[in-house]
Order: structure tokens, then C-alpha cells, then sequence
């Protein structure tokens, strides 16, 4: 089984700061994707990273995949109220066939 | 389009009865999934079926069965029921045959076992 650790697993931080959320494994992924959660919901994708190295932007989201495809970050800048939610990364098996999730870093960001 | 739908969103079960959690997407995917997901452990594969007519066992399969009824439809069962089992459950569905990326996910069943 293919482990996945994020850190930190809970986040409280005021708007306008910048934060960073760290997913790592001793496993190499052929891809890992980020997705964020609301209350009630389910994840939403927001990013897949494919590529060794590879940085990816969405508005103030900054995704890197490491070097060596076993690990990602998650860079946020001048956080906001409506970043609130469970931040999933989850590593792809080289079969493809199968998804691991991290266990989710929780973050809220207050006016 | 409603995407990936479950029902029921919420259920709550004696130890030892039995139900079946419903799971329908429309846009065509090859492939379905059934998660379980606790408080601090992310999402926990149980059930997968890469394309209509195969499933596989995921990561906690023990205390549950799937079938996949037809292309649009993947169900779990729970066949009796035990607390360890309280958790919200989560279908979702991708389109690539035997691929993980870009998977859309149901709303959630909370079921609660006492």
C-alpha cells in the first residue's frame, strides 16, 4: 500500500497570508492531483500534476511535483475566506488503476 | 447534467441490518469508485469498477459488495452492518478506462451504524 502524509493536518491563518501544504510519500506516482472539499460535499479536482518537477499556477494556487514524483506542495499567497476547506492530494498507482489520498489538511483562513 | 449522484444522503442502521448505498453518474464514464472517508484518514478505496461488467477489491473491501449494474450505475451493499462502518461514503466517476485522473465525486451518503 502506497502511502501519502500531509502536513499540517489542520491550518487556522488570517486573510491576506501566504501558506504552504506539503504531500509526501517514499512512493513514486505517475500523477498527483490536488482537490479541495467543502462541508457537505465532495472533492472537487482542482490541479493534476503529471511531470517530474512540474509547477503548475491556478490563480494564487501554486502546485509543484517533485523531481522525483514523490511529493507535491500546495503554495497559496494572500489566502482569503473562501480558500476555507479540506485540502486532499492523491497519488495515482503506475497500473493507473487506483487513487491513494493523503489524509487531508484542514484550513481555514479568518477575516 | 447532474454529474454523479447518490442517494441516500443520510442513514442511520442497527448493527447487522442490511442496505445498499445507490450511485448514477451521466456523462458517460468507463470507470467508478466507492470511498470511504473517516475523520483524518482522506478518502479509503473499497470497490472500483474500471469498466461495466468487472469491479476490484480497493484498499478496505472487507463488509461490503458492489455491482455495477449497467454503465451509468455502481452499487455498494453493506450486508450487516457494524459500527466500524459509520463513515460518509463517496461514489465517483472518471473517463478513462482503468485510469484514476480527473475523477468526480457524489455528494456523500453519511451513514451512521449503532
Amino acid at each position: 500500500t502506497q502511502l501519502l502524509e500531509q502536513s499540517p493536518q489542520f491550518l487556522s491563518i488570517q486573510e491576506g497570508e501566504n501558506l504552504t501544504v506539503y504531500c509526501n510519500s517514499s512512493s513514486v506516482f505517475s500523477s498527483l492531483q490536488w482537490y479541495r472539499q467543502e462541508p457537505g460535499e465532495g472533492p472537487v479536482l482542482l490541479v493534476t500534476v503529471v511531470t517530474g518537477g512540474e509547477v503548475k499556477k491556478l490563480k494564487r494556487l501554486t502546485f509543484q511535483f517533485g523531481d522525483a514524483r514523490k511529493d507535491s506542495s500546495l503554495h497559496i499567497t494572500a489566502a482569503q475566506t473562501g480558500d476555507t476547506g479540506l485540502y486532499l492530494c492523491a497519488g495515482a498507482d503506475n497500473a493507473g488503476n487506483m487513487l491513494t489520498f493523503g489524509g487531508g489538511t484542514r484550513l481555514m483562513v479568518k477575516p | 447534467n447532474a454529474g454523479v449522484t447518490q442517494t441516500p444522503k443520510f442513514q442511520v442502521l442497527k448493527t447487522g441490518q442490511s442496505m445498499t448505498l445507490q450511485c448514477a453518474q451521466d456523462m458517460n464514464h468507463n470507470s467508478m469508485y466507492w470511498y470511504r472517508q473517516d475523520p483524518g484518514m482522506g478518502l479509503r478505496l473499497i470497490y472500483y469498477s474500471a469498466s461495466e461488467g468487472t469491479t476490484d477489491k480497493g484498499e478496505v473491501p472487507n463488509g461490503y459488495n458492489v455491482s455495477r449494474l449497467n454503465k451509468r450505475e455502481f452499487s455498494l451493499r453493506l450486508e450487516s452492518a457494524a459500527p466500524s462502518q459509520t463513515s460518509v461514503y463517496f461514489c465517483a466517476s472518471n473517463s478513462a478506462q482503468g485510469r484514476p485522473d480527473t475523477q468526480y465525486f457524489g455528494p456523500g451518503t453519511r451513514l451512521t451504524v449503532l
